[in-house]
């Protein structure tokens, strides 16, 4: 069956270290990744995509990468700050049309301590 | 920029009443989106619209949900008649124009939270 996992429900670390969640998936063939980022009581927002033919992207403190063959993709957050608690959330789009729908993984919430 | 914007918030009912949310998308946005999490679980897509034609709506539980977008603008989604396991938090969600370059991400609304009783 198709499925998509995250790591851990939660992760806790310590402010400026380096939080590393990760995103499985299963019997997809995604055309991009895409992570997000959830508050409480809010919607998703979108932080990065990454191509199929793409290993790796980056954007300030983001950092994604994307194993085709492991079926993998590691999101890092370097000099993690409390402002950075959230809930993240890894999604496919197997890019059957050039707009589809987002297939959604459930989550890691992410506590940095100060 | 105003962003996606949905109405109510919050709605509390009783199983076999019904319900309709509204989602009014980014403004130029072509495709708008319905997404549902239930307790525990992940969002899972609902349907697809790209200005007022549905193109996939492979996600809708059942026919007790019924979505429309006429004129291509704001979209509402009715349950008739709600059911307990229909709880949860809808999001809408809409992206620009599909011929871009660029893959087109999805901006999300705030949700509406949903409780049948």
């Amino acid at each position: 069956s198709q499925k998509i996992e995250q790591n851990s429900e939660a992760l806790n670390i310590q402010e400026g270290k380096t939080a590393t969640l990760t995103c499985n998936y299963t019997n997809y063939s995604p055309a991009y990744l895409q992570w997000y980022r959830q508050d409480p009581g809010r919607g998703p927002v979108f932080l990065l995509l990454i191509r199929e033919n793409e290993k790796e992207k980056r954007k300030e403190r983001l950092k994604v990468t994307f194993d085709t063959t492991l079926k993998q993709s590691l999101f890092h957050i370097t000099a993690s700050q409390p402002a950075d608690s959230a809930t993240y959330l890894c999604a496919l789009d197997e890019g059957y049309s050039s707009a589809s729908k987002i297939i959604f993984g459930s989550g890691t919430r992410l506590s940095i301590r100060p | 920029e105003a962003g996606v914007t949905q109405f109510p918030s919050h709605s509390v009912i009783e199983k076999g009443q019904t319900v309709t949310l509204r989602c009014d998308p980014i403004s130029g946005h072509d495709n708008l989106y319905w997404y549902r999490r239930v307790m525990g679980k992940e969002i899972k897509f609902l349907l697809h619209f790209v200005k007022e034609s549905k193109q996939d709506e492979s996600g809708m539980p059942n026919n007790r949900f019924l979505a429309e977008r006429t004129g291509g603008t704001y979209s509402t989604l009715k349950v008739q008649p709600a059911e307990l396991e229909d709880s949860g938090v809808y999001f809408c969600a809409s992206s620009q124009d599909p011929l871009r370059e660029n893959r087109e991400t999805q901006y999300f609304g705030p949700g509406t939270r949903l409780l049948v009783l």
